[in-house]
């Protein structure tokens, strides 16, 4: 089955205790990207990448890091993690073109 | 400004109904226009592509307007299960895809 799968779909951590949430794809697309989700502001993009070895910063990109070193995974590591990143993680993926972007069911995150 | 606008709602409508939703961009070189489903804590999934000639799938009509850089949605004999938000999705020449923050529809019986 074609599918984008993140983990850990729930996490409560504490300010400062670094984190990551994997991302993989089994449907061989180029590109991934890594969204945010709050109230009242939609999907906003963290990072993306075009392909392996190439990731590019999104619209908020502070206090988050990536990388892609195979295809299929596109892990998001927050290194020290702040309650203002409290929020509804995305990974998604698509083939080049973009056009339809496949999501992953989600990692919802709370930081204490 | 942002680059995508959308009304966030809520659209309270009854089943049956026809309801439309606009949105606006703001990049004149946005090349490709989608509008995405998602259901409450859920993932968002594609409704349907929006082309320049406009299209339609069973209920749902797309709808492009290059000059006045807006897209619509109409859904026609609104379902019970219609009840969802709407994302309205722009993607410009270098992959960029960028997202409104949602309409949130609610079918009532």
């Amino acid at each position: 089955e074609a599918q984008v799968t993140q983990n850990p779909r729930y996490l409560i951590t504490v300010t400062g205790k670094k984190l990551t949430v994997t991302c993989s794809q089994n449907m061989n697309h180029e590109y991934m990207s890594w969204y945010r989700q709050d109230p009242g502001l939609g999907l906003r993009q963290i990072y993306y990448s075009m392909n392996v070895e190439v990731t590019d910063k999104g619209d908020v990109p502070e206090g988050y890091k990536v990388s892609r070193k195979e295809k299929r995974n596109f892990p998001l590591i927050l290194e020290s993690p702040s309650p203002n990143q409290t929020s509804l993680y995305f990974c998604a993926s698509s083939p080049l073109p973009v056009g339809e972007l496949f999501f992953g069911e989600g990692s919802r995150l709370t930081v204490l | 400004r942002k680059e995508v606008e959308q009304d966030p709602g809520p659209f309270n409508v009854p089943e049956g109904a026809t309801v439309a939703f606009n949105c606006t961009y703001s990049n004149s070189a946005s090349q490709s226009f989608f509008w995405y489903r998602q259901d409450c804590r859920k993932e968002p999934k594609l409704l349907m592509s929006v082309y320049s000639s406009g299209n339609e799938d069973g209920r749902f009509t797309a709808q492009l307007n290059r000059a006045s850089q807006y897209i619509s949605l109409l859904i026609r004999d609104s379902k019970l299960s219609d009840s969802a938000t709407y994302l309205c999705v722009v993607n410009s020449l270098n992959n960029d895809m960028r997202f409104g923050a949602g309409t949130r529809l609610t079918v009532k019986p």
